[in-house]
């Protein structure tokens, strides 16, 4: 399996314009979540889903971010109007539903935002 | 609160052993996890811990008290290839976990 795919690996956009990142989760996968890394907050959760449907959003920052599964290989995180602030890490990972229940992070996308 | 708490930053030398403690406070882990991460690289799972006592798995192992809310991971015959950050992360056990996550112990190996 080719692990966990995400787009587009670095992104630098300017301050009020719309970003888009995109996530394909490991096939047979049940479990899709959305991270963001910073040097000051680290690695912190805004949403995951569970067979397409969105279960626990409360780490979504604002209501400038949204996500979507629309169905079970892929995933979109939509941040808009993006803002400096947003700066950061987004990882997305995915689990299956089974022990450990190890989740498997993608390689990452590296916002900056102007 | 689901506090998580890790020590910054840690040296060690090539061949030694060298353990990370990680506290947390929290009534809602069941769940203890290891992650490496890599300067630049995704965070990769390393351990996990649901009952008390020690996992041993090759070089690395990770113990778990739960009445203490005290975990370490130990490396064993360190490698300079070990340098990276030890993520300590809690949640639920089972699927879906939500973890929360440390800030990371950044390990540096030496010569």
């Amino acid at each position: 399996d080719a692990g966990v795919i995400q787009s587009p690996r670095h992104e630098v956009t300017e301050m009020g314009q719309e970003v888009t990142l995109r996530c394909k989760p490991i096939s047979g996968h049940d479990y899709l979540f959305w991270y963001r890394q910073t040097m000051m907050r680290g690695l912190e959760l805004l949403i995951y889903f569970n067979n397409n449907v969105p279960i626990d959003d409360s780490g979504m920052p604002e209501d400038r971010f949204s996500a979507k599964m629309p169905n079970a290989s892929f995933s979109t995180l939509k941040i808009q109007p993006s803002e400096p602030r947003d700066s950061a890490v987004y990882f997305c990972a995915s689990s299956m539903d089974r022990g450990p229940y190890e989740q498997y992070f993608g390689p990452g996308t590296r916002l900056t935002v102007t | 609160g689901q506090n998580i708490d890790q020590p910054t930053e840690m040296t060690a030398t090539e061949g030694a052993i060298v353990q990370i403690n990680c506290t947390y406070q929290t009534s809602g882990f069941n769940g203890l996890f290891w992650y490496q991460q890599h300067a630049g690289e995704a965070p990769t799972f390393l351990s996990y811990n649901v009952l008390d006592g020690l996992e041993e798995k090759g070089r690395f192992s990770s113990f778990l008290s739960r009445s203490k809310g005290y975990s370490y991971l130990l490396l064993k015959e360190l490698q300079m290839k070990d340098s990276a950050s030890y993520l300590c992360a809690g949640g639920p056990w089972g699927g879906g976990n939500k973890l929360t996550f440390g800030t990371g112990t950044q390990l540096k190996v030496e010569l």
